[in-house]
């Protein structure tokens, strides 16, 4: 697969506060893809974008497909308890997926 | 959206031996996918399962070790064979009923000993 790189690896943030988490990759994607992990559990699909330097929300989360098509953000607002897990970036071409390394948010009440 | 279930949901086996996870969706798909998730790591694709046709692999995993079938367009199996401590994961199958989107299931957590 692809090469993705998401940043950060980690983060501890404080209820309350607005995150941003975000991928690139050298290849151009057709589609960015954000998920969600939680322990246990398989990856729930957040938000989907299908074109260059779209913008799409989804309750707290926005999200938008970068205009040379190489990458991609997703920004949470007002963390609660409830956003802890792993959330992984994932570049769609020729229907596969390339996921990123995830990054690990863990919210301090 | 597709739900999609799996099962076993884990098991533990013994070097040497088969295992063949079941992969159930609750819609008509073309396409359905096998990944791999080892602890602590990402996703990686496995293969692609399309009905009425051999998968298709990607770079670094073979038919011998991962022999799949697809007999219709909601079921597809994954068997890992011949297993060793190394096959100990997190497989997980996706689908999707249009566009790009790929929904997941809760994964087999499979522990090799």
């Amino acid at each position: 697969g692809q090469q993705l790189n998401q940043s950060p690896q980690s983060m501890f943030i404080q209820e309350g506060e607005d995150v941003s988490m975000n991928c690139t990759s050298s290849s151009i994607f057709n589609t960015w893809l954000w998920y969600k992990q939680d322990p246990g559990e398989g990856p729930v699909l957040l938000i989907a974008l299908y074109k260059a330097g779209e913008l799409t929300s989804n309750g707290r989360l926005t999200a938008q497909f970068g205009i040379t098509r190489k990458d991609s953000f997703l920004n949470i607002s007002a963390s609660i308890p409830s956003d802890v897990g792993i959330y992984f970036c994932a570049g769609q071409i020729d229907y596969k997926l390339s996921f990123g390394a995830g990054t690990t948010v863990t919210v301090r009440a | 959206s597709a739900v999609i279930s799996q099962k076993p949901s884990r098991d533990i086996c013994q070097r040497g031996t088969s295992l063949t996870i079941q992969c159930q969706v609750d819609s008509q798909v073309t396409m359905m996918f096998w990944y791999r998730q080892q602890p602590g790591q990402s996703l990686t694709l496995i293969a692609t399962a399309n009905q009425g046709s051999e998968a298709t692999y990607e770079s670094g995993f073979v038919i011998d070790k991962f022999p799949i079938s697809r007999p219709n367009l909601t079921f597809s199996t994954l068997t890992v064979s011949n297993m060793s401590p190394e096959d100990s994961s997190i497989y997980l199958c996706s689908a999707g009923p249009g566009r790009a989107e790929q929904y997941f299931g809760p994964g087999t957590r499979l522990t090799v000993t």
